[in-house]
């Protein structure tokens, strides 16, 4: 149960893209299509931004979006925005349990 | 709206218990998995457990395995968690949250571990 690698920061100027990679192996990531994205602000619960891979929950802006290739998922932040600068984190299903990435702290310049 | 709130933290010497709960409100409990997540006070989340709709198919990190018991009360709309042989290293913010692909979260209730 090793948790999923991800890049400790990321940044971009508002307007421009981000993508954030979350690395696991072919038990995890690369054997299921349960990657989840959640964005989680200074002293509060983590949000879902994305499931099951691709999928956006009602509510969140269509900037948000999701892809796997291969053992690597990644999350993709369009025209970033000052509200977007938060801690990311993915999970993934790994056959009977889940695990979590390492979290990335998205920084808007 | 899905509301999920959890309590029962608090302030526990190391090798005591506690029990979390969670109750859940805004959608049909029985119908899905719930799971605990924890997470150490500056560090990253760590997925701690899960529980199926009915209450089977439960499984746990192995840093918890045989010390805490995830259970639920699909009467009550609760979930719960039993931590025993806490260790300092268990200090963290326990959420609980929707299954299967941690759709909702609940607010959290600390627990902290110390002599």
């Amino acid at each position: 149960q090793s948790a999923l690698t991800q890049p400790p920061s990321a940044s971009g100027s508002p307007g421009q893209s981000v993508t954030i990679s979350c690395t696991g192996t072919s038990s995890d990531v690369g054997g299921y299509d349960y990657v989840s994205w959640f964005q989680q602000l200074p002293g509060k619960a983590p949000k879902v931004m994305i499931y099951e891979v691709t999928k956006r929950p009602s509510g969140v802006p269509d900037r948000f979006s999701g892809s796997k290739s291969g053992n690597t998922a990644s999350l993709t932040v369009s025209g970033l925005q000052a509200e977007d600068e938060a801690d990311y984190y993915c999970s993934s299903y790994a056959g009977s349990n889940y695990v979590f990435g390492t979290g990335t702290k998205v920084t808007v310049l | 709206q899905v509301q999920l709130v959890e309590s029962g933290g608090g302030v526990v010497q190391p090798g005591r218990s506690l029990r979390l709960s969670c109750a859940a409100s805004g959608f049909t409990f029985s119908s899905y998995g719930m799971h605990w997540v924890r997470q150490a006070p500056g560090k990253g989340l760590e997925w701690v457990a899960v529980i199926g709709f009915d209450g089977s198919h439960i499984y746990y990190a192995d840093s918890v395995k045989g010390r805490f018991t995830i259970s639920r009360d699909n009467s009550k709309n609760t979930v719960f968690v039993q931590l025993n042989s806490l260790r300092v290293e268990d200090t963290a913010v326990y959420y609980c949250a929707k299954g299967p692909s941690f759709e909702h979260w609940g607010q959290g209730t600390l627990v902290t571990v110390s002599a």
